[in-house]
């Protein structure tokens, strides 16, 4: 089974609205990390935002936003305020704390297109 | 505070020859992790390394190879390249333990 799933292959937002990104995951392990990263067309991977299992709030960052629903297995990013500069490759990603805690298991990523 | 340095950004190579690719991780960090990822796929994990050896790694051959030197730099190395290891070769360094990595801008590789 996948460990991270993006089911939107391409997603597209008018400048200054809000878009979400959907990500869900599968782990049996009870301790992990939840993350999300931009890649630009330069291929740099760019870390945005952090959600821990046992974080009990949902992680904030500027515009970014995760929303966590743990019982549905779900992490979906939600940017605010979309900017023209927002449009890049977006990859939900996780680690397992308890066993292969060293590697980042990465969806298929969501190519996000702001329009002006 | 330079970040991550991979060298080269772009290589072509021919099926059957052999590939090294270096990065120079963050300062501070001491281990080294390296991923390939795939035109139009997310990156796969290949290995990671600290204090010079290899701490974990993901499913890939013993084609794929690596080392790590004592100032922290690596190099990953690829034998009897594959039509199929065309991809961008990303290096993240961190801190042992530590939740946060730095990702490199990547090594372009083409096998033809």
């Amino acid at each position: 089974a996948q460990k991270i799933t993006q089911t939107q292959p391409g997603m597209f937002v008018q400048e200054k609205e809000a878009v979400t990104l959907d990500c869900t995951y599968d782990t049996s392990d009870p301790s992990y990390g939840l993350f999300w990263y931009k890649q630009p067309s330069s291929g740099e991977m760019i870390f945005l935002i952090y959600q821990g299992s046992y974080d009990q709030q949902n992680a904030t960052e500027g515009r970014y936003s995760l929303n966590f629903q743990k019982a549905r297995k779900s992490a979906n990013l939600v940017i605010s305020a979309s900017q023209l500069g927002d449009s890049a490759m977006y990859f939900c990603a996780m680690r397992e704390f308890s066993n292969t805690g060293n590697q980042f298991y990465f969806g298929t990523g969501t190519s996000l297109t702001v329009i002006p | 505070d330079a970040g991550v340095t991979q060298s080269p950004t772009h290589l072509i190579k021919t099926r059957g020859q052999q590939v090294t690719l270096r990065c120079s991780p963050k300062s501070g960090h001491d281990t080294v992790s390296w991923y390939q990822q795939a035109l139009g796929q997310g990156p796969q994990f290949i290995f990671q390394y600290y204090e010079e050896e290899e701490r974990q790694r993901g499913n890939f051959p013993d084609r794929f190879s690596g080392h790590q030197f004592p100032n922290y730099s690596s190099e990953l190395n690829v034998n009897a390249l594959l039509l199929g290891d065309s991809a961008l070769y990303l290096c993240a360094s961190s801190v042992q333990g530590g939740h946060g990595y730095t990702f490199g801008s990547g090594t372009r590789l083409t096998v033809v």
